[in-house]
């Protein structure tokens, strides 16, 4: 079965550190997408990435950047400088082929991000 | 514009209650979706509407019933619903559902309290 484990529940950081959050998947699918969402606490969650299985290669967005790893089965993120608006929590999530019908997503349980100034 | 409106914003019923969520988006993305979402846990998914047709149903209690009346809207009617129906609903696009790598939009999502 299709999982996403984050097993990191809760980090609090200052700000301005560096901070990782793992995520780490299960599939037997050769295809397959992974991405991160933010929940601030007003609720909503905000797409930050999509890597499918074929591109290996990391990215960086300003402070946001993204290591993939086939072999150990890891989509992690890391925040360089954190910053207060950086608290929320992070969900990772694996998009899931079902009934023949497309993707649904897999979420990870979340990562609650605190950064205190 | 990547903006997904869901209203009311919060919501307190009885277990008597008939009430509506009502989410709009612009986007012209052909999949809907609706999610609940307990505290302290990821969103759980519900329904799925591809092309206006519902798609698929995570076996959810016929207390909650969709409906997609075109292609920008997406309702949820609920019904005799329980206290642990209380939750965060949010309401989620996407271009489509047959490629699985198309991201989905979320709304701010309906806060739910039965009472």
């Amino acid at each position: 079965a299709q999982k996403v484990t984050q097993a990191q529940t809760e980090i609090s950081v200052v700000e301005k550190e560096d901070v990782t959050l793992d995520c780490v998947y299960e599939t037997r699918d050769t295809t397959y997408y992974l991405f991160w969402y933010k929940q601030p606490p007003s609720g909503e969650l905000v797409f930050l990435i999509r890597r499918n299985s074929f591109d290996e290669q990391n990215e960086i967005s300003g402070r946001y950047s993204w290591n993939f790893q086939k072999s150990t089965s890891s989509f992690n993120f890391t925040i360089t400088a954190s910053q207060v608006v950086d608290s929320a929590v992070y969900f990772c999530a694996l998009s899931e082929e079902i009934y023949n019908q497309g993707g649904k997503l897999i979420f990870g349980q979340g990562t609650e991000l605190s950064v205190k100034p | 514009d990547t903006e997904v409106t869901q209203t009311p914003k919060h919501l307190v019923m009885g277990m008597t209650n008939k009430k509506s969520l009502k989410c709009e988006q612009h986007m012209g993305h052909r999949a809907m979706y609706w999610y609940k979402q307990k505290a302290k846990k990821p969103p759980e998914l519900m329904f799925v509407y591809s092309y206006e047709k519902l798609s698929i149903n995570e076996s959810v209690p016929s207390r909650f019933s969709p409906e997609c009346p075109n292609s920008s809207l997406l309702n949820l009617h609920l019904h005799a619903l329980q206290p642990e129906d209380s939750a965060l609903y949010l309401c989620a696009s996407s271009q489509g559902i047959n490629v699985l790598g198309y991201e989905q939009y979320f709304g701010p999502g309906t806060r739910l309290t039965v009472t």
